[in-house]
């Protein structure tokens, strides 16, 4: 997949724990992005990242946090999880130029 | 109205019949347009890219921009049960940090 590595591929959490995904990429590409994907809704951008430490908010960023100190990770932190955030995970990443997503794996996250 | 319109499915059609895909948008600044494919419990590939108006062909596929209709189509001959997978439209305008805006996906099935 492009050099990039998602983990955990599943986790199942409480109702109010923190989570943590973790997306890493070899391709030492600048931009990097976080996506959910739901049944009716699609693919939608939460936060992303152009560069270190450099990041800006999506359509659906309410409840999320991101960090980004090194080129090759960039993590996605669900402060106090909710049921609604039950989702499937993307992280991908975009050379400099052009447009092109490149996509990881996935992360199956279920919130009890 | 959504910025990216793209037919909900599911489509069910016959192995070796001409597959036509469809996505409609409403911002005229969009100049590049891609679409995805998605494997059930994979992240979405890449499978054709765009820039600007016209045609792109690669093998069974096709991808057909018109700008003026502000409409884009991917076209899939002689199907292949292989082919069965969720189809994302994508579209960004130009500018460094500007994102895609996907449609919801399509699904189809190529029944043997």
């Amino acid at each position: 997949d492009a050099g990039i590595t998602q983990s955990p591929r599943h986790k199942v959490t409480e109702t109010g724990t923190p989570v943590t995904l973790r997306c890493h990429q070899t391709e030492n590409h600048r931009y990097m992005y976080w996506y959910r994907q739901d049944p009716g809704h699609g693919l939608r951008l939460i936060h992303y990242s152009y560069g270190v430490k450099d990041t800006d908010k999506g359509e659906v960023s309410d409840g999320y946090s991101v960090s980004r100190s090194k080129t090759e990770d960039f993590l996605l932190t669900l402060e106090s999880a909710t049921s609604s955030q039950t989702s499937v995970y993307f992280c991908a990443i975009r050379p400099d130029r052009g447009k092109k997503l490149f996509f990881g794996s996935g992360t199956q996250l279920s919130v009890l | 109205q959504k910025e990216v319109e793209q037919d909900p499915g599911p489509l069910s059609v016959p192995e070796g019949a001409i597959v036509s895909l469809n996505c409609t948008y409403s911002n005229s600044a969009f100049q590049y347009f891609m679409w995805y494919r998605q494997y059930s419990r994979k992240g979405p590939e890449l499978l054709m890219y765009t820039y600007s108006s016209g045609n792109k062909e690669d093998g069974r596929f096709t991808a057909q921009v018109d700008k003026s209709s502000k409409y884009i189509s991917l076209f899939i001959r002689d199907s292949q049960p292989s082919d069965s997978a969720t189809y994302l439209c994508a579209m960004s305008i130009t500018g460094a940090n500007s994102k895609l805006t996907f449609g919801k996906g399509i699904t189809l099935s190529v029944r043997p």
